[in-house]
């Protein structure tokens, strides 16, 4: 049982490239989650999916895009990349929308540097 | 505005101390607290899970409290480990959505 599983660990870029970030879980969970956490700053939502086919935007959407055609994946695509957009991205996943209270599984994130 | 506040935001301790972190959160409407370890490196991983009814919860050698009335809690760290040094965060739920408000966390270090 892999559990949340990210990739790549660790991704350098130049700005206005594109990339696609993946995330995958085997925990069969509803919802799944990014966000990205930035020194000085808790994590912050990017998009969230509460089932397959349903994407909704978080706190920071802006220059991401979502997908969910399964349960088990929820990659996040780079449109441009900026340098603003270095920080580390974290996938999640738990139960059912929002978790209540079941806690969220994280993957061990895709350090991402923008130059 | 949802906000959380950890304190201190970093600390040291030697190797079989006690220690306590703090946690100070403006949600609304409050559905639960949740506390999170992080190692260097790794996704956070969940620790404790209170609703507003809960006033103390365990984890091993982790004792996380929770005051409703007035919006603190506390994550209490028995007999501390080299394997405790990380960042824990505290986390608060809003209630009727999927909300998690983000604390920045505290930084623990356990020396010898």
């Amino acid at each position: 049982n892999a559990g949340v599983t990210q990739t790549p660990k660790f991704q350098v870029l130049k700005t206005g490239q594109s990339m696609t970030l993946q995330c995958a879980q085997d925990m069969n969970h509803e919802y799944m989650s990014w966000y990205r956490q930035d020194p000085g700053m808790g994590l912050r939502l990017i998009h969230y999916s509460v089932g397959a086919g349903i994407t909704d935007q978080g706190e920071v959407p802006n220059g991401y895009n979502v997908s969910r055609s399964t349960t088990e994946d929820f990659p996040l695509r780079l449109l441009s990349a900026a340098p603003s957009q270095t920080s580390v991205y974290f996938c999640a996943s738990s139960p059912n929308p929002g978790g209540n209270n079941q806690p969220q599984h994280f993957g061990d994130g895709t350090r991402l540097s923008i130059l | 505005k949802n906000q959380v506040e950890q304190s201190p935001q970093s600390l040291i301790i030697l190797e079989g101390k006690n220690c306590t972190l703090q946690c100070n959160y403006t949600v609304s409407p409050f559905s639960n607290l949740r506390w999170y370890k992080q190692d260097t490196g790794r996704g956070p991983v969940s620790l404790t899970i209170m609703t507003f009814s809960e006033n103390t919860k365990s984890n091993g050698r982790y004792t996380a409290t929770l005051d409703a009335d007035t919006k603190q809690s506390s994550l209490h760290i028995t007999a501390s480990q080299l394997s405790d040094s990380a960042s824990y965060i505290c986390v608060a739920l809003t209630g009727g959505g999927n909300k998690l408000t983000f604390g920045t966390g505290t930084q623990l270090k356990v020396e010898l």
